[in-house]
């Protein structure tokens, strides 16, 4: 089973600001088969990128994934109001398929 | 625009069973594979398992595989997770989501329903 570590588990933020989220696994993703999801308190997660670095449909470009193996980043290129929220990472290169524990960006 | 609608919420008593559904929309329902995902405080998101409603191939996670059943009736275009025998450790939030590929056993899930909340409580 490949362990995502997802890190840190909070940042506190600034409107306007740019952040990094950083997920790790503990054995290669081929395929570039990693995910990113947002979730709201009381809302089902919402896929934000998939297959490491493409936009789901809707996501605003301000959204950008990258990496390889076994270090992946989600980036945010301007913090606005609507993202402060939980980020998830997703690998589906194997099963299970398995998800990070999360980052909550907070705001400062 | 597909969507996918859960049941209501459930309380149970422990060793009772339970069978909640996720309903599609959208006539495409049986060529993509439905996910169901439990959310803990405790574990936080975790895949269950996977299954193509247009012949009924599930994949099951370890972890629950002989926990748990899945199944769906594509005529109705509605997935279904189900329990023979109820644990307080189930008490937890389920959601269904479409996997966005078609062609993959597993992939992203791109359309998720709203959640199932189950409380298993003597």
């Amino acid at each position: 089973e490949i362990v995502l570590t997802q890190s840190p588990a909070t940042l506190s933020l600034s409107p306007g600001e740019r952040v990094t989220l950083s997920c790790g696994a503990s054995q290669s993703v081929s395929s570039d088969h990693l995910a990113w999801y947002q979730q709201k308190p009381g809302l089902a997660p919402r896929l934000l990128i998939y297959d490491t670095s493409t936009r789901a449909t809707g996501i605003p470009d301000r959204f950008s994934g990258g990496g390889s193996g076994t270090d992946f980043t989600l980036t945010i290129s301007r913090l606005e109001p609507e993202d402060f929220a939980v980020y998830y990472c997703q690998q589906y290169d194997s099963s299970p398929l398995t998800f990070g524990g999360g980052t909550k960006v907070e705001v400062k | 625009e597909v969507q996918l609608v859960q049941s209501g919420a459930e309380v149970r008593k422990p060793g009772e069973s339970l069978k909640i559904s996720c309903k599609g929309s959208g006539d495409n329902f049986r060529n993509y594979w439905i996910a169901w995902v439990r959310q803990t405080p405790g574990k936080g998101l975790e895949w269950m398992g996977s299954i193509y409603p247009g012949d009924s191939d599930t994949r099951y996670s370890p972890s629950f595989r002989g926990q748990v059943t899945i199944s769906a009736d594509k005529s109705v275009t509605t997935a279904y997770l189900q329990w023979s025998s109820l644990r307080a450790s189930d008490n937890a939030m389920y959601y269904c989501a479409r996997q966005l590929s078609p062609v993959y056993y597993y992939y992203a899930m791109d359309v998720w329903g709203q959640g199932t909340t189950v409380t298993v409580s003597s």
